[in-house]
């Protein structure tokens, strides 16, 4: 049991087309995290959560938005997809920083 | 805004030599973490370090923390094939800051 699942795991989208992704976790983690990965930049943090309905941005925060209406779940919208968006959007969850993160699978998505 | 350089960006090496990479930043961390990556996965933790100094051992790896806790080195002795991938090293600020990346290629 992974105890953290993405969802969908590839999609193809048009630019201007809004996107949702999910992140579904069993493990009850009151934190979680959604980054983006490209070519050059390691892991950048998008928004982050500390619990239900409590959320932040991170450092590339501009052109997305994200929801945690329950623990387990922690959506990342696209509001209007962009050629620049697309990437590969990993989620995590955790406790404090100290005790590292566990990241899902990934997302790839490309923006059309 | 904190940063973290690794160095190298790219490493292709044959199966037996040894490696290090780097990870470097003027920030302090209150702790460095190290994970390795493998394509179509996520990011899975191989270690933490807290203290300066601090040295762990992973079997042929070896995790080193710097005096003043802005660096940290990774090091592999007698690489195998099934090193390969990507390593990432993530500084502590409150929340995890990662470098960019060290993509290590072992070749048989």
């Amino acid at each position: 049991d992974a105890g953290i699942t993405q969802s969908p795991r590839h999609k193809v989208t048009e630019t201007g087309t809004p996107v949702t992704l999910r992140c579904h976790q069993t493990e009850n983690h009151r934190y979680m995290y959604w980054y983006r990965q490209d070519p050059g930049h390691g892991l950048r943090l998008i928004h982050y959560s500390y619990g239900v309905k409590d959320t932040d941005k991170g450092e590339v925060s501009d052109g997305y938005s994200v929801s945690r209406s329950k623990t387990e779940d922690f959506l990342l919208t696209l509001e209007s997809a962009t050629s620049s968006q697309t990437s590969v959007y990993f989620c995590a969850m955790g406790g404090q920083a100290w005790d590292g993160y566990t990241f899902g699978s990934g997302t790839r998505l490309t923006v059309v | 805004t904190q940063l973290l350089e690794q160095s190298p960006q790219f490493l292709s090496i044959q199966e037996g030599e040894n490696l290090t990479v780097y990870c470097n930043s003027s920030s302090v961390f209150s702790s460095l973490q190290w994970y390795r990556q493998e394509p179509g996965e996520g990011p899975v933790l191989l270690v933490t370090v807290v203290t300066g100094g601090e040295v762990k051992k992973l079997k042929r790896l070896t995790f080193q923390f710097g005096d003043a806790r802005k660096d940290s080195s990774l090091h592999i002795t007698a690489a195998q094939p099934g090193d390969t991938g990507l390593y990432l090293c993530a500084g502590n600020g409150g929340k995890l800051i990662f470098g960019q990346g060290t993509e290590l290629s072992v070749k048989p």
